[in-house]
């Protein structure tokens, strides 16, 4: 596509149910981010992938987070027993690869994000 | 510690005003640095990106500057419009290390213009 897609762009949940939430990555681009941004604060990294494997999961604030991504495209974040201060945006982003070096290629695009509510 | 900090946390300017908004860095080693303009309600999106090499660069009326030596960087926007308003966030690049994808990311300058 164009750019990059989250899905779905609003989510209400209620506390203790699981929720997935979808990444569709600019073609072709190899790395793929997630972040959480909570209200006012900055971006909190999750984790990344290159290609399908997940070098750093180190954001990860609990188990009840996981991530996937399948086929070197689309990536699924799913939180189990959701808590409200997981309430957040969830941001993605992808590059042409990880970010190592200068130059326009290094660029990450990001997604519109998936805000998240948990009451 | 890897850390990109930045300043004011907030800032209100008038329609027409210039403003510079700062960001220090202790990213080590250094690979480029970041500017990202994000929207309310969106994703950030890349102003500028700059090298070790590169002092200054501009992308329309926002100027963006880099003392390696001191690690610091400038955001100066010229002529604001209203438009301008949103958060500005500095990343940095980390020539190597893995954690984060080897990126850092600033809180952000939340920046308001008024009419």
């Amino acid at each position: 596509g164009a750019g990059v897609s989250q899905s779905p762009s609003n989510k209400v949940t209620e506390k203790g149910k699981d929720v997935e939430l979808r990444c569709d990555p600019i073609s072709g681009h190899t790395a793929l981010y997630w972040y959480r941004q909570s209200l006012g604060q900055g971006l909190e990294f999750l984790i990344y992938f290159q290609g399908n494997s997940a070098p750093d999961k180190s954001g990860l604030p609990s188990d009840r987070f996981s991530a996937e991504r399948t086929g070197g495209s689309v990536s699924t974040l799913t939180i189990q027993r959701t808590q409200q201060e997981d309430s957040a945006v969830y941001l993605c982003a992808s590059s042409p690869r990880v970010p190592s070096g200068g130059g326009a290629k290094n660029i990450q695009y990001f997604g519109a994000g998936t805000r998240l509510s948990v009451l | 510690k890897n850390q990109v900090e930045q300043s004011p946390q907030s800032l209100i300017i008038l329609e027409g005003k210039n403003c510079t908004l700062q960001c220090n860095y202790t990213v080590s080693p250094f690979s480029n640095l970041r500017w990202y303009k994000q929207d309310t309600g969106r994703g950030p999106v890349s102003l500028t990106i700059m090298t070790f090499s590169e002092n200054t660069k501009s992308n329309g009326r926002y100027t963006a500057t880099l003392d390696a030596d001191t690690k610091q960087s400038s955001l100066h926007i010229t002529a604001s419009q209203l438009s301008d308003s949103a958060s500005y966030i500095c990343v940095v690049s980390a020539l190597r290390g893995g954690s984060q994808g080897n990126l850092i990311f600033g809180k952000g300058t939340k920046l308001s213009v008024k009419p």
